[in-house]
């Protein structure tokens, strides 16, 4: 069975250009989530989705961050302008459901120069 | 938010030796998780725990769902090299909420 996946691994770019991340969950997986990681921390959520539903995104900048999941499956998040503090690694994971056992991609580092 | 404290942050062991890490929180959990992470990747479930006072093993890890519900435990016996990265403890304390992630314990077998 494949994991998440995302794309692409790597991106570097300017401060102020838009940036964009892929992610497919694991297939039959209802609940998916988007987590910011930076260096020597723990994942931080940054959405969750219920299906299409995005259940929970207190903690997404919304002035510069956006993300969807239109057909309830695969997933993207934006970031424009990005800025230099968005440089991290960012994680997609998925879950049959919320509360149950949460499984990542392997994330997508971001560098802003 | 919630809070969660794992300890220790960093650890050295010599091959084969037995390897403990902790995880405390502020609150009540409902589900413990345990991940490893290796450089460049992202966090791989190592072990579940869904009820108070469960042992569950996988290999050479065994973790514990304290029977308090605010605290878990993660083992690894004979440790050897490829157990080193990046431990984290993460735990949800309601089937609505996100998982709330330890800060890690980065393990360093040295052979």
């Amino acid at each position: 069975e494949a994991g998440v996946v995302q794309s692409p691994r790597y991106k570097i770019i300017e401060k102020k250009q838009p940036v964009a991340f892929w992610c497919n969950p694991i297939s039959g997986h209802n609940t998916l989530y988007w987590y910011l990681q930076n260096l020597g921390q723990g994942p931080e959520l940054l959405i969750r989705y219920e299906n299409e539903e995005a259940v929970d995104d207190s903690q997404l900048p919304k002035d510069r961050f956006s993300a969807e999941r239109l057909k309830g499956v695969d997933s993207t998040l934006k970031i424009q302008p990005a800025e230099l503090g968005d440089s991290a690694v960012y994680l997609c994971a998925s879950s049959l459901k919320s509360g149950g056992a949460v499984f990542f991609g392997p994330g997508t580092r971001l560098t802003v120069l | 938010g919630q809070q969660l404290n794992q300890s220790p942050q960093s650890m050295f062991i010599q091959e084969g030796e037995d390897v403990s890490m902790n995880c405390t929180s502020s609150s009540i959990f409902n589900t413990w998780l345990w991940y490893k992470q290796d450089p460049g990747e992202g966090p791989v479930l190592l072990i579940a725990l869904y009820k108070a006072g469960e042992l569950t093993s996988n290999g050479r890890l065994t973790a514990q769902f304290g029977i308090t519900r605010k605290d878990s435990f993660l083992n690894i016996s004979a440790s050897i090299p490829s157990d080193v990265g990046i431990y984290f403890c993460a735990g949800d304390y309601s089937g609505n909420t996100p998982l709330v992630f330890g800060k890690g314990t980065r393990l360093s077998v040295i052979a």
